[in-house]
């Protein structure tokens, strides 16, 4: 268990309203990620950090944002919520093991309809 | 291009059988793989990881799985499955520095008969 927590675990929201997903960890690691599941596609990697108010994007940032202005959260934002981005989200730290394995939070489904 | 690709979608096995999931990688470096086991409705959880030394890496809950260079494969598999085996397996390729990113493929979904 990597102390790490997800919030909220499910959202149902409207079509071009903003969403904030929350991922929180207890264990100071440097590195998170976000990630989004969809069926066929696997984990697809959308934004990263690498430390505080450092960030970058992955393969499928579009629509999305997000911020870490302390070492324990990371936030996702989407801005204008699409039916397309209905989909699981997982956060993600980098561990200190030996092959740099990421550890996942429980995820948070979220529907936009 | 760097990818990853599990070639099975589903795979159906009965209870007590022997399991093979596959891997095939495609990245510049040596990379380090990691395979994950997810249950319906949970996070991912790792079961095993290959960096470096043995091919030959064993993992949580009775996996192993081993590192074929000259194939570019990293395939899971367990002697004998259990009902609680059903789940769906991601395979995932990282970066060894930088920003140690993952790559995954597009997971197996594992059936078990009893």
């Amino acid at each position: 268990d990597a102390g790490i927590t997800q919030s909220p675990r499910h959202k149902v929201t409207e079509t071009g309203t903003p969403v904030t997903l929350r991922c929180h960890q207890t264990e100071n690691h440097r590195y998170m990620y976000w990630y989004r599941q969809d069926p066929g596609h696997g984990l697809r990697l959308i934004h990263y950090s690498y430390g505080v108010k450092d960030t970058d994007k992955g393969e499928v940032s579009d629509g999305y944002s997000v911020s870490r202005s302390k070492t324990e959260d990371f936030l996702l934002t989407l801005e204008s919520a699409t039916s397309s981005q209905t989909s699981v989200y997982f956060c993600a730290i980098r561990g200190s093991g030996e092959a740099y394995e990421q550890y996942f939070g429980p995820g948070t489904r979220l529907t936009v309809t | 291009a760097q990818s990853v690709t599990q070639p099975d979608i589903h795979i159906t096995v009965s209870e007590g059988a022997s399991l093979e999931l596959r891997c095939n990688y495609s990245y510049g470096a040596t990379p380090y793989l990691f395979w994950y086991v997810q249950s319906p409705g949970q996070g991912l959880q790792l079961l095993l990881k290959y960096f470096s030394g043995d091919t030959l890496v064993q993992g949580i809950k009775g996996f192993e799985a081993e590192f074929k260079r000259s194939q570019s494969s990293f395939n899971l598999r367990k002697p004998s499955v259990h009902w609680s085996d059903a789940a769906e397996y991601f395979c995932a390729v990282g970066a060894a520095s930088g920003t140690y990113k993952y790559i995954f493929g597009t997971g197996t979904r594992l059936k078990v008969l009893a």
